[in-house]
């Protein structure tokens, strides 16, 4: 089945070591996203990509980074987490802008220890 | 600027019961798109509906019924007849033309035995 697949479902990590969150799409969409959610709260749109065009928001924090080798692959690089980094970290992708009916993976679940 | 308000932090209803979760949204935007969303405790977003800003009409899918006024920027989700399995925290979402979407805060839905 086309998908979007999120991996890990589960990252452990340590307070300012560098981790790289995944997210695999076999849609052919042009457009990913990230979205941050953190605990009781909503989803965070942090930045997106249509096709390679990168598309930060205002206040996506400078220690958040993100990759799109392909139209299948985008990556969440954050380089240093902070404890208040622990969040639901979801990947999105839409066919194209002016379409609508995003697909959403599962989720990465970032614990900062 | 958009915004998405969901007032009701938390619903608590007992199985059977009807219950409805409001959504109230603002956007400077003629052409847009609602949505539904429900997060389950597994986390993952699953789609409920899409509304556009040009149809007005209501509609209803089995137990889900949705109201969407344009006069009142309101788009309010039902539940009929309650089951347990209807326990989740559910998204009010709105998007531009562009399809970047806003979440509102979400509804904490506990439906008891």
């Amino acid at each position: 089945d086309a998908m979007v697949i999120q991996n890990p479902r589960y990252q452990v990590t340590q307070f300012g070591k560098p981790v790289t969150l995944s997210c695999s799409q076999t849609l052919n969409h042009n457009v990913m996203y990230w979205y941050q959610q953190k605990s009781s709260q909503a989803p965070k749109l942090l930045f997106h990509y249509y096709d390679k065009d990168f598309n930060n928001e205002a206040d996506t924090p400078d220690n958040f980074q993100s990759r799109r080798p392909n139209t299948s692959f985008c990556f969440l690089d954050i380089r240093s987490p902070g404890l208040g980094d622990a969040a639901m970290y979801l990947c999105a992708t839409l066919r194209d802008r002016g379409t609508y009916g995003y697909t959403f993976g599962s989720g990465t679940r970032l614990t900062v220890v | 600027a958009q915004k998405v308000t969901q007032a009701q932090t938390e619903i608590s209803v007992v199985e059977k019961e009807d219950v409805t979760l409001d959504c109230v949204y603002e956007t400077r935007d003629t052409t847009y798109y609602l949505f539904w969303y429900k997060q389950p405790p597994s986390g993952e977003l699953v789609f409920l509906i899409r509304r556009n800003s040009f149809d007005e009409q209501n509609e209803i899918s089995g137990r889900y019924s949705w109201n969407f006024q344009k006069s009142t920027s309101s788009f309010n989700f039902t539940i009929t007849a309650s089951q347990v399995v209807d326990s989740a925290v559910y998204f009010c979402a709105l998007s531009d033309a562009n399809n970047d979407m806003r979440f509102g805060a979400g509804t904490r839905l506990t439906v008891k035995p």
